[in-house]
């Protein structure tokens, strides 16, 4: 499919498991992004990448990790998950550094930590 | 830092009342501005956006200027339907700052017929 996907769409866990979300894009854009959306919050950044292989910390990014082996891939993984981490997480994508240019966003992953 | 304060909402409305969803910001420089959409079970979608002073960027029926002096970027729509009835984000991306976006917290509009 072209564009961005996330996958799960939704994942139920428990407190000390470690999970990681997907996301993949097809456009072969420089830049992907991981936020957070919680309520009274909007959407926070956790972490970016510029390229493959270079990512860098937002603004809040204590408790996940992430890696860019491949321009297409960005996972984003909870090393041992906590309740605070229940969350609706968004994943984008944009060309590279512009005043201008949009970031297409995938449709989200609901996670719960129990 | 930068940052991006919308009105609470929800905000209700009946069709075809006229909406306003106010959003001012704190950066440095000059920002660029953007107005995303968040549809139920939706990731968010673009808007509209202005790049510089007094720019008026338009989408949909939906529009918004860049108003530097009064640091606001206010969303406005004339005539609302119920397939309006969504989350408004006002974000900015700060050219100093790479890609980057910033976002208000969000604005849940509901449109009643």
């Amino acid at each position: 499919d072209a564009g961005i996907t996330q996958s799960p769409r939704y994942k139920i866990t428990e407190t000390g498991r470690q999970v990681t979300l997907m996301c993949h894009q097809t456009w072969s854009h420089s830049y992907m992004f991981w936020y957070r959306q919680d309520l009274g919050h909007g959407l926070r950044l956790i972490y970016y990448s510029a390229a493959a292989d270079i990512t860098d910390k937002g603004e809040v990014p204590d408790g996940y990790v992430v890696s860019r082996s491949k321009t297409e891939n960005f996972p984003l993984t909870l090393e041992s998950a906590t309740r605070s981490q229940t969350s609706v997480y968004f994943c984008a994508s944009s060309e590279l550094a512009s005043g201008y240019n949009e970031q297409f966003f995938g449709p989200g992953t609901r996670l719960t930590v129990l | 830092g930068d940052s991006v304060t919308q009105m609470e909402g929800p905000v209700t409305l009946s069709e075809e009342a006229f909406l306003t969803i106010n959003c001012t910001y704190t950066a440095t420089g000059y920002p660029s501005l953007f107005w995303y959409v968040q549809y139920p079970g939706e990731g968010l979608q673009l808007l509209l956006k202005a790049t510089k002073a007094d720019d008026k960027g338009s989408n949909k029926g939906f529009e918004a200027t860049y108003r530097k002096e009064t640091t606001s970027f206010h969303l406005e729509k004339g005539s609302v339907q119920v397939s309006d009835s969504a989350v408004y984000f006002c974000a900015l991306k700060n050219n100093n700052a790479g890609n980057m976006l910033t976002f208000g917290g969000g604005t849940r509009l509901m449109v009643k017929p």
